[in-house]
């Protein structure tokens, strides 16, 4: 199997406050994760790339100091959002790329989502 | 980000009845894939497919490469109740892998 864990499932924060999502590959390793936002009924959105023991590479328009991301690990990412307010209240997915050796394309495992509300 | 559009936005259709969507994209993709999100939930893999014109099935699922590599469809026969979701196709670009989404179709079925 390929399972992606992520913690905590949903989270109520206040304003102005941190908040940090734990994204786990959890029997496979991960070079690459990646973490999405998804509004409601809308589709998932790329905010960056995260290779591990390197900087993540961010999305035009997404805020790298806003949304920090580490990935100290090949089974751990983490996405901390920074002084978090309500517009930041979202689903956030991630998933962790398994790669195939020898084949070119990288399948993509989601985690469960992390629903995000900053009151 | 690529800009995938995808279609239709919504459907409303019987059991028994098939199904089609598709996605189509002013770039070329390397890679497309078909998820399903239930909600609340990440996306689940459906199918994957990796060359242009490959035409892949899983189950009731079917899935084809556009030979420009610009477009996808899925087609789903003999829908059941628990097909309702919402279905999104996804280009893979790159050495990078980076997954850009489409806007989602969302599935009815009626019983």
């Amino acid at each position: 199997g390929a399972v992606v864990s992520q913690h905590p499932s949903w989270v109520i924060c206040k304003s102005g406050t941190s908040v940090k999502i734990e994204c786990r590959s959890l029997d496979f390793q991960a070079t690459t994760m990646f973490w999405y936002r998804q509004f409601p009924k809308q589709s998932l959105m790329l905010m960056a790339t995260s290779n591990e023991g390197s900087k993540a590479t961010y999305e035009q328009g997404v805020e790298k100091d806003k949304f920090l991301i580490n990935h100290a690990s090949l089974t751990l990412s983490t996405l901390t959002v920074t002084s978090a307010h309500p517009e930041d209240s979202s689903f956030y997915i991630c998933s962790a790329s398994k790669v195939a050796g020898g084949i070119r394309w990288n399948e993509q495992f989601f985690g469960p989502g992390t629903r995000l509300t900053v009151l | 980000g690529q800009q995938l559009n995808q279609s239709p936005q919504s459907m409303f259709i019987q059991e028994g009845e098939d199904v089609s969507m598709n996605c189509t994209s002013s770039s070329i993709f390397n890679t497309w894939l078909w998820y399903k999100q239930d909600p609340g939930e990440g996306p689940v893999l459906l199918i994957a497919l990796y060359k242009a014109g490959e035409l892949t099935s899983n189950g009731r699922l079917t899935a084809q490469f556009g030979i420009t590599r610009k477009d996808s469809f899925l087609n789903i026969s003999a829908s059941i109740p628990s097909d309702v979701g919402i279905y999104f196709c996804a280009g893979q670009v790159g050495n990078f892998n980076k997954f850009y989404f489409g806007s989602g179709t969302k599935l009815n079925v009626k019983p």
